[in-house]
């Protein structure tokens, strides 16, 4: 059963313009939240996280938002660049208790167009 | 950040041969590593954990003897698929905590022919 949902496989994006990526989840145990950038045959780079405790974290381009009551986190990426075209997983953890497991939505491909 | 490195990148084997798999941390000692599987346009899916001097943590659904996990040292993990199938064919990605962060490597993909 997927905890973590991406229920946007795909998203197409001008440059300059601002990228929404979204994610929900369904267990309440998850507090810690991760978003990640990945290649075709790379392991995944880590983008950004943001704890439960939080509602929003920024870093650059990045920020998060988190939503606990709706259990909905979202990725904003602005301004959008061509480099940013990969795929985003989100992921989530329930800290010690899980062993610090992650675990992964199925991804949203972005694409930035020039 | 942290650097995880794996090998082999990429291998082929013969159905029932059996293919080990490295996974280390480069710069800095993890206990907790961790195994996962991707299948096409799927998320990433967690075997199990790796505990430094214990035995490995598997998901449910995950044969452990089909699996091996051997974590020697602090900065070395290995997956072993033994008697490998054609379903087996995937690409596996380790990962590696520092500091409260999960480091992954760049992935290993298998082909079981």
């Amino acid at each position: 059963d997927q905890q973590v949902k991406q229920n946007s496989p795909s998203l197409s994006v001008q440059e300059g313009r601002i990228s929404i990526l979204n994610c929900d989840y369904t267990n309440s145990m998850f507090d810690y939240f991760l978003w990640y950038k990945k290649y075709p045959a790379e392991g995944p780079t880590f983008l950004i996280s943001i704890s439960s405790i939080k509602d929003k974290n920024e870093d650059g381009r990045f920020t998060v938002f988190l939503n606990k009551s709706a259990k909905h986190l979202s990725l904003h990426i602005v301004p959008s660049q061509p480099g940013d075209s990969a795929v985003y997983f989100c992921a989530a953890s329930a800290g010690r208790d899980s062993g610090y497991a992650l675990n992964f939505g199925k991804g949203t491909s972005l694409l930035v167009t020039p | 950040g942290a650097v995880v490195s794996q090998h082999p990148s990429r291998v082929i084997c013969k159905s029932g041969t059996s293919v080990k798999i490295e996974c280390r941390s480069l710069d800095f000692q993890a206990t907790t590593m961790f195994w996962y599987r991707q299948f096409p346009k799927q998320s990433l899916m967690l075997m199990a954990t790796s505990n430094e001097g214990s035995k490995a943590t598997y998901e449910q659904g995950v044969e452990k003897d089909k699996f091996l996990i051997n974590h020697a040292s602090l900065t070395l993990s290995t997956l072993t698929v033994t008697s490998a199938h054609p379903e087996d064919s995937s690409f596996y990605i380790c990962s590696a905590r520092d500091r409260g962060e999960q480091y992954f490597g760049p992935g290993t993909r298998l082909t079981v022919t």
